[in-house]
């Protein structure tokens, strides 16, 4: 258990629509990340908050977005989904915002987009 | 742009035999360098990483990698592999000046391990 919790795990929903998908990081990480895994693009960075700041940004959609909130937990929103966008997501938390950082993975939230 | 590539998708290797997983990057500068592992229905966990120094670097289950600044490469080891490595391995790199921390992944390879 890596200690990063994800929900929901599974996630099924039609084209158009806007879902959130959350994390929690490990207790006293600052950092969050969100990626991206899908079978034709791989592992994509998408975005890193670190202490409520966004301190990175990667291939990230403009129908995309993120927040880390004071108490560090983070939200991924997905809008006007296509049928492209289905994938697992990723969180994953680290202590400071380094590139040198360990970076700790949720177990992902599979979506699905019908 | 910073590339990884890994060159096998699959690696088959029987149960006790030694494997090797290659990585080879592509940079302005020597990055620094990691490998992950992802088992069935997990998220990632780090094996081991590099960023200087002494070129063989020692991981966790048993797993090592060295890096050669003249391959560019950064190549998994194991010297006998148990039926729980079965997983895909990510090698990913990182600009040590870049703001923030933006892992690029390679494509990854699965391992099979048959009995």
């Amino acid at each position: 258990d890596s200690g990063v919790t994800q929900t929901p795990k599974h996630l099924i929903t039609a084209t158009g629509q806007r879902v959130t998908l959350r994390c929690s990081p490990r207790s006293g990480d600052l950092s969050v990340y969100w990626y991206q895994q899908s079978l034709d693009q791989g592992l994509q960075f998408l975005i890193q908050y670190y202490n409520g700041e966004e301190r990175a940004k990667g291939n990230i959609l403009e129908r995309f977005s993120a927040q880390q909130f004071p108490d560090l937990h983070s939200e991924l929103n997905l809008s006007s989904l296509e049928l492209g966008d289905s994938a697992l997501y990723f969180c994953a938390s680290s202590v400071g915002d380094r590139p040198s950082e360990k970076l700790f993975f949720g177990s992902g939230t599979q979506l699905s987009v019908l | 742009a910073q590339s990884v590539t890994q060159p096998d998708i699959h690696i088959t290797v029987s149960e006790g035999a030694s494997l090797e997983l290659r990585c080879n990057y592509s940079y302005g500068a020597t990055p620094y360098l990691f490998w992950y592992v992802q088992s069935p229905g997990q998220g990632l966990q780090l094996l081991l990483k590099y960023f200087s120094g002494d070129t063989l670097v020692q991981g966790i289950k048993g797993f090592e990698a060295e890096f050669k600044r003249s391959q560019s490469s950064f190549n998994l080891r194991k010297p006998s592999v148990h039926w729980s490595d079965a997983a895909e391995y990510f090698c990913a790199v990182v600009h040590p000046m870049e703001y923030g921390n933006k892992l690029v992944f390679g494509a990854g390879t699965i391992l099979r391990v048959k009995s």
